[in-house]
């Protein structure tokens, strides 16, 4: 597509129930990212996909948090057991291999909100 | 690790005033430095971009330069309108081995007055 696509755009929870955002890349980006934004902590890294190696877990803030990415395209982060601390806006980026020379290319995110 | 400190906001101008951002950075290896800019309500949107010491990137009237020297890549514009009311996000990126990750600034939030 022309840009990154992310839904839904806007996800009310109850406490404790599991969620899923859905993130589909500008077609060819091998590189894929998950940010998190809450208010006042700026972005926060999540996890990175690049092409068939092994995802960059690393900024995954707890065992409740997972994400996969099939067929090299379409993202889905999974929060399971959602808690009030989830609530933030959660933003997908893609990228061609690296990103260093073009940056990255943000979707609108998607606005969680658990209650 | 890799950390980048802006200046705190908000920042509050007048239109046609001049802007300037602070951004510094503490990287090892050579970092590639970005700004983003997020308008109200929408995602992040790269500005513009420097790959190397001494470049300088450009977009909208915007300018930063990368000083190796000083470890900054400070936003600059010359005159400010409304729309350019927004957060900045100042970014770098570290190529190596594995870790391709974007590296950002708590955000610097700009409100242009009329």
């Amino acid at each position: 597509g022309a840009g990154v696509s992310q839904s839904p755009s806007n996800k009310v929870t109850e406490k404790g129930k599991d969620v899923e955002l859905r993130c589909d890349p500008i077609s060819g980006h091998t590189a894929l990212y998950w940010y998190r934004q809450s208010l006042g902590q700026g972005l926060e890294f999540l996890i990175y996909f690049q092409g068939n190696s092994a995802p960059d877990k690393s900024g995954l803030p707890s065992d409740r948090f997972s994400a996969e990415r099939t067929g090299g395209s379409v993202s889905t982060l999974t929060i399971q057991r959602t808690q009030q601390e989830d609530s933030a806006v959660y933003l997908c980026a893609s990228s061609l291999a690296g990103g260093a020379v073009y940056g990255y290319t943000f979707g609108s995110g998607t606005r969680l909100t658990v209650v | 690790g890799n950390s980048v400190t802006q200046m705190e906001g908000p920042v509050t101008l007048s239109e046609e005033a001049f802007l300037t951002i602070n951004c510094t950075y503490t990287a090892t290896g050579y970092p590639s430095l970005f700004w983003y800019v997020q308008y109200p309500g929408e995602g992040l949107q790269l500005l513009l971009k420097a790959t190397k010491a001494d470049d300088k990137g450009s977009n909208k009237g915007f300018e930063a330069t990368y000083r190796k020297e000083t470890t900054s890549f400070h936003l600059e514009k010359g005159s400010v309108q409304v729309s350019d009311s927004a957060v900045y996000f100042c970014a770098l990126l570290i190529s190596s081995g594995s870790a391709r990750q974007l590296t950002f600034g708590s955000g610097t939030q700009l409100t242009v007055l009329p």
